[in-house]
């Protein structure tokens, strides 16, 4: 069984769309977290929701936006998708906030 | 604010080499710190972690024991394999204030091991 999925695996649209990445944890987990990597590998947090409460690092746009269903599923929604935004996007999950992290496959997302 | 500092790669041995990858950080707190390893094309893996000074964490051969004094925990392994080729990437979290931070990554280092 897959611990943190996401979908889909590879990604591709145009400037200027709408789109939704999937993530869901199967461990039980409190907190879950978005994550991007930038082409140099770079990893950089983007949003931590922790009982229903949103934690977003400041330098991620506004068109980024976590939708969480329930607790076992963390969405990123991304509104009027820049080339900028190209990069691998990962989910996590961790059994407490600030405890080590489980990670999912990625999304490699390519705005042409 | 939180920082973590790694050696720029990528890192070229051969196999059955001994492996350092040094990693430094910077916090405000007592960070818990740790190393992931990314294999081409494939999501984060937790390698090994260690939540408190002059704690040693070990997995699958790699070990790295954090120092405070220093604030450092340098991974290490006496003899590498060509399966150990991937990105290894040191991490903390702090783990203060209640609010989630998440992880805070150094900027990974490539150790390619050639036969």
């Amino acid at each position: 069984d897959t611990a943190v999925s996401q979908t889909p695996k590879y990604l591709v649209t145009q400037m200027g769309n709408d789109k939704s990445i999937k993530c869901e944890q199967n461990l039980g987990h409190d907190t879950m977290y978005w994550y991007k990597q930038d082409s140099k590998k770079f990893l950089k947090i983007m949003f931590s929701y922790n009982n229903k409460e949103l934690i977003i690092n400041e330098t991620v746009p506004n068109r980024f936006s976590p939708k969480s269903p329930d607790k076992a599923h963390l969405n990123l929604h991304i509104n009027s998708l820049e080339l900028g935004d190209s990069a691998v996007y990962f989910c996590a999950s961790s059994q407490v906030a600030n405890t080590e992290a489980f990670f999912g496959q990625g999304t490699r997302l390519t705005v042409v | 604010g939180d920082s973590v500092t790694q050696m720029e790669g990528p890192v070229t041995l051969s196999e059955e080499a001994f492996l350092t990858i040094n990693c430094t950080y910077t916090a405000t707190g007592y960070p818990s710190l740790f190393w992931y390893v990314q294999y081409p094309g494939e999501g984060l893996q937790l390698l090994l972690k260690a939540t408190k000074a002059d704690d040693k964490g070990s997995n699958k051969g790699f070990e790295a024991t954090y120092r405070k004094e220093t604030t450092s925990f340098h991974l290490e392994k006496g003899s590498v394999q060509v399966s150990d080729s991937a990105v290894y990437f040191c991490a903390l979290t702090e783990g203060t204030g209640g609010g989630a931070d998440g992880l805070t990554f150094g900027k990974g280092t490539h150790l390619i091991i050639q036969p």
